[in-house]
This record gives structure tokens, C-alpha cells and sequence, in this order.
């Protein structure tokens, strides 16, 4: 079955201590992307990647880092996550390498991340 | 900037009614737009989009979205409204410029469908 997976799926931290989700795609989709989800803001942008090793930063981008490693993985690193990093994140991916323009995206179920 | 905007935090129907969210949208050029929905505890799917050609867009599960080139509008419709279709309603454009490699999502709309 064609999927994005994300783990965990809920997660509980303090203040400072590194974390790491993971996301996973096996669709073969050049491009993926990391978003937050929080209340009346929607969805923004952290990062993204267009392929492997080739990345660059959304529109919230501050305290998160991402590798692309190998095609189909694309973590998210918080090297010392604070309150404010409280939120639901999303992993997607898509087909076309270069942009989003006419492929749709594909999400992971999310996760809930409270950082105490 | 390229931006949507979703007026309707919440719209509540009732089942068999026509529903409609509304989406406006503002960009300099020629707009990408998308619709998204989130069901509980899942992540979005994808429903339908309109990149060019005939105004009505069809897409999953009944749904369908007008592009209104004069109102800046993608707004998303179901003639019959189902339980089962409620969910939280995500509009979306694609960037311009050195943005293109990115989806603009808006702050969404809930959707109650009551029995």
C-alpha cells in the first residue's frame, strides 16, 4: 500500500531534550516536506527537500533540522525542543521533483508532540 | 504575496443539504489551487484540484469546486451532504515566483454535518 508513514505517532518531552521524528515514504517521491498544524493557524511550512541531499527551509524553519539521506526518509530533528514547538506536525510527500505545481500530496497521520 | 483565506472557522449543515466552504485566494499570476480534507486523527487527503480548463472541478468522494477568476474564488461544494463528510476543509494555493515548490495552505474550515 502507497504510504507515508510518521513515527511516533504521540510524543511527550521537557524542555531540552533531542528528539527525532521520522517519516517515510514508499512511493518513490522526489519531493517531501514537514509541516506544523496549530489551531487557527493552519498549516506552515518547516522544511522541505526537492531529493536526496537537496533541502531547504519552509516558512517556519527555527529550531527544526532535516536530512534526506536516501529517498525515501526524510526526519525531523528538534536538537532541543521548547514549549513553543508544542504541535501537530505532518509529513507529506509528492511526485514531482520540481515543485508542487499540479501533483497532489501525500500525508502521514501525524504527530502530536508536547514538549513540557 | 500568495495567500488564502478561509472566512469560516465552522459551517454546519444538515444531512441531504447542498454545503459549500469557501475559499479566496490572491496571486499575481495564474492560481494552482487545491483542496484538502482532514478527517480525525488522520492526515490530509487530497481531494481535488484546478490548475486549468473548465471552471467546475470535480474530485473524491462527490465533491466539486467552482474557480471564480473575477471573485479570486475556489470555493468547495456537494450538492448532498453527508454524516460522514464531517471533517476539517483545507484550502490551498500553490507559491509564485521562488515559491512554486510550495503548497499556501489556509487556516481551514470545520465541517458539521448533522443527522
Amino acid at each position: 500500500e502507497a504510504q507515508v508513514t510518521q513515527n511516533p505517532r504521540y510524543l511527550i518531552t521537557v524542555t531540552g531534550k533531542k528528539l527525532t521524528v521520522t517519516c517515510s515514504q514508499n512511493m518513490n517521491h522526489e519531493y517531501m516536506s514537514w509541516y506544523r498544524q496549530d489551531p487557527g493557524l493552519g498549516l506552515r511550512q518547516i522544511y522541505y527537500s526537492m531529493n536526496v541531499e537537496v533541502t531547504d527551509k519552509g516558512d517556519v524553519p527555527e529550531g527544526y533540522k532535516v536530512s534526506r539521506k536516501e529517498k525515501r526518509n526524510f526526519p525531523l530533528i528538534l536538537e532541543s525542543p521548547s514549549p513553543n514547538q508544542t504541535s501537530l506536525y505532518f509529513c507529506a510527500s509528492s511526485l514531482m521533483g520540481r515543485g508542487v505545481g499540479g501533483e497532489k500530496l501525500f500525508f502521514g497521520s501525524g504527530t502530536q508532540l508536547s514538549v513540557l | 504575496a500568495q495567500s488564502v483565506a478561509q472566512p469560516e472557522d465552522q459551517v454546519n449543515v444538515a444531512e441531504g443539504n447542498p454545503l459549500t466552504v469557501k475559499c479566496t485566494y490572491s496571486v499575481s499570476g495564474n492560481p494552482y489551487l487545491f483542496w484538502y480534507v482532514q478527517y480525525p486523527n488522520r492526515g490530509l487527503q487530497f481531494l481535488l484540484k484546478y490548475i486549468t480548463g473548465d471552471n467546475l472541478v470535480k474530485g473524491s468522494y462527490g465533491f466539486e469546486a467552482e474557480f471564480n477568476k473575477s471573485q479570486t474564488s475556489f470555493h468547495l461544494k456537494k450538492p448532498s451532504a453527508l454524516v460522514s463528510d464531517s471533517a476539517l476543509y483545507f484550502c490551498a494555493v500553490r507559491g509564485e515566483g521562488r515559491n512554486t515548490d510550495k503548497l499556501i495552505f489556509g487556516t481551514g474550515t470545520r465541517l458539521q454535518v448533522f443527522p
